[in-house]
């Protein structure tokens, strides 16, 4: 079936580095959706992408679809402490199945 | 404010009993949803409803129930069927079902425990 591999599980950085999260997937997907969790809190929405080989920027994110929409990436630059969190990836099947990823946690040491 | 409402927020349950977590909406959406995240994970969808009077089981439905009777209202019951409940339940909802793609807004989220 089809599946959604995120990477890495956990990332620590010193404030000011740079992080990036990976989704891949074994098929093509339709599109891909990115969410964040502040410890304790509930996912929100960072943003949707569609298109092959779309870039997609917010600030310090920058969001990347694939050629071949297979696979996805969240890069932050110069990380700040309040950038903890959980950041997920979430994508629909072409037959509507909705998948998450299992997260990226990042840690910022200050 | 339009958002959507969970409650309660932390909720203990006696082993053999139900219990029924509620989530309403005021944004106007169709689709509503249920996860269930536990510590350390992603979210697993539990039940989804893409309009009134009609909702689907998603990838752990077994040992839950819900109803879908008002547009702003999607109550998820945890049965005693359901031999491991302690999680932390996340109540979604979007503007049109999966397929549309949309955002989901969540609420809060319901932490229940085991007595």
């Amino acid at each position: 079936g089809q599946q959604v591999m995120q990477i890495p599980q956990y990332q620590h950085v010193q404030e000011g580095e740079d992080f990036t999260t990976y989704c891949n997937s074994s098929t093509t997907l339709s599109n891909i959706q990115w969410y964040k969790q502040r410890p304790g809190g509930h996912p929100v929405f960072l943003i949707q992408l569609v298109k092959s080989g779309e870039v997609k920027k917010q600030k310090r994110l920058t969001f990347q679809f694939g050629e071949a929409k297979k696979n996805s990436s969240l890069h932050l630059t110069a990380t700040q402490t309040t950038d903890v969190g959980t950041y997920f990836c979430l994508h629909s099947s072409n037959t509507g199945k909705l998948i998450f990823g299992q997260g990226t946690t990042l840690q910022v040491k200050p | 404010d339009g958002g959507i409402t969970q409650s309660p927020k932390y909720l203990f349950r006696k082993e053999g009993q139900n219990v029924t977590l509620s989530c309403e909406q005021n944004l106007n959406h169709d689709a509503m949803y249920w996860y269930r995240q536990d510590p350390g994970q992603g979210l697993r969808l539990i039940y989804y409803s893409q309009i009134v009077n009609d909702f689907q089981k998603g990838d752990i439905a077994e040992g839950y129930s819900v109803s879908r009777e008002k547009k702003e209202s999607f109550p998820l019951t945890v049965t005693s069927a359901q031999k491991n409940p302690t999680a932390f339940y996340l109540c979604a909802s979007s503007i049109a079902g999966q397929l549309a793609n949309q955002p989901q807004h969540f609420g809060d989220g319901t932490r229940l425990s085991i007595l």
